[in-house]
């Protein structure tokens, strides 16, 4: 029983566009989320995070936004450069417990 | 200067082996982490200790064997090897053991049993 999922293993998107990168989850007692970013013979890297109690995060170019009543989180990358392709990860934990990791997605970034 | 690290990078071993790895982290921090990602890339927290003590023991076979020297290491040993255990394992750690901390991720070292 995955209680995050990343629906779509890949995501190709033009330079200087908008990445979207999406995370549903099904346990509604996460209270934080993080996303993590992986380049391959790397371990994740955190990116950016968000508490249940706020509905975005932002840094520099990265928006993190959070839907409870749709149990969904999205990562905004704008504008989108070729450094950014690599493989992110949604995580969710309750109360500082355990982080549950999603299975990823490949972001391509195209010049 | 690497923060978080892990030997070996790559292990290739025979079915009802015993292998282990390693890790060590330069950052000071209090807790560590080993997780094992599968094939279907999930990335899955297997242990977490906390000051050399173990607080997080997943439902992992007690083929694995988490040990820590002192708060700096968290060695894992896996007995008996078999097919289902090649996988990438990652070391981690953070400051302190609320996953409200940022964890910092070791390399990963790629273990394939034959």
């Amino acid at each position: 029983d995955q209680q995050v999922k990343q629906n779509s293993p890949s995501l190709s998107v033009q330079e200087g566009r908008i990445s979207i990168l999406n995370c549903d989850y099904t346990n509604s007692m996460f209270d934080y989320f993080l996303w993590y970013k992986k380049y391959p013979a790397e371990g994740p890297t955190f990116l950016i995070s968000i508490s249940s109690i706020k509905d975005k995060n932002e840094d520099g170019r990265f928006t993190v936004f959070l839907n409870k009543s749709a149990k969904h989180l999205s990562l905004h990358i704008v504008p989108s450069q070729p450094g950014d392709s690599a493989v992110y990860f949604c995580a969710a934990s309750v109360q500082g417990n355990k982080l549950v990791f999603g299975a990823g997605t490949i972001l391509r970034v195209k010049s | 200067d690497t923060a978080v690290s892990q030997t070996p990078k790559y292990l290739v071993t025979q079915m009802g082996n015993d292998k282990s790895i390693k890790c060590e982290q330069n950052l000071g921090h209090d807790t560590m982490y080993w997780y094992k990602q599968d094939s279907k890339k999930f990335l899955k927290i297997m242990f977490s200790y906390n000051n050399k003590e173990l607080i997080i023991n997943e439902t992992v076979p007690n083929r694995f064997s988490p040990k820590s020297p002192d708060k700096a290491h968290l060695n894992l040993h896996i007995n008996s090897l078999e097919l289902g255990d090649s996988a990438v394992y990652f070391c981690a750690s953070s400051p302190q053991r609320s996953s409200y901390n940022e964890q910092f991720f070791g390399p990963g070292t790629r273990l394939t049993v034959l």
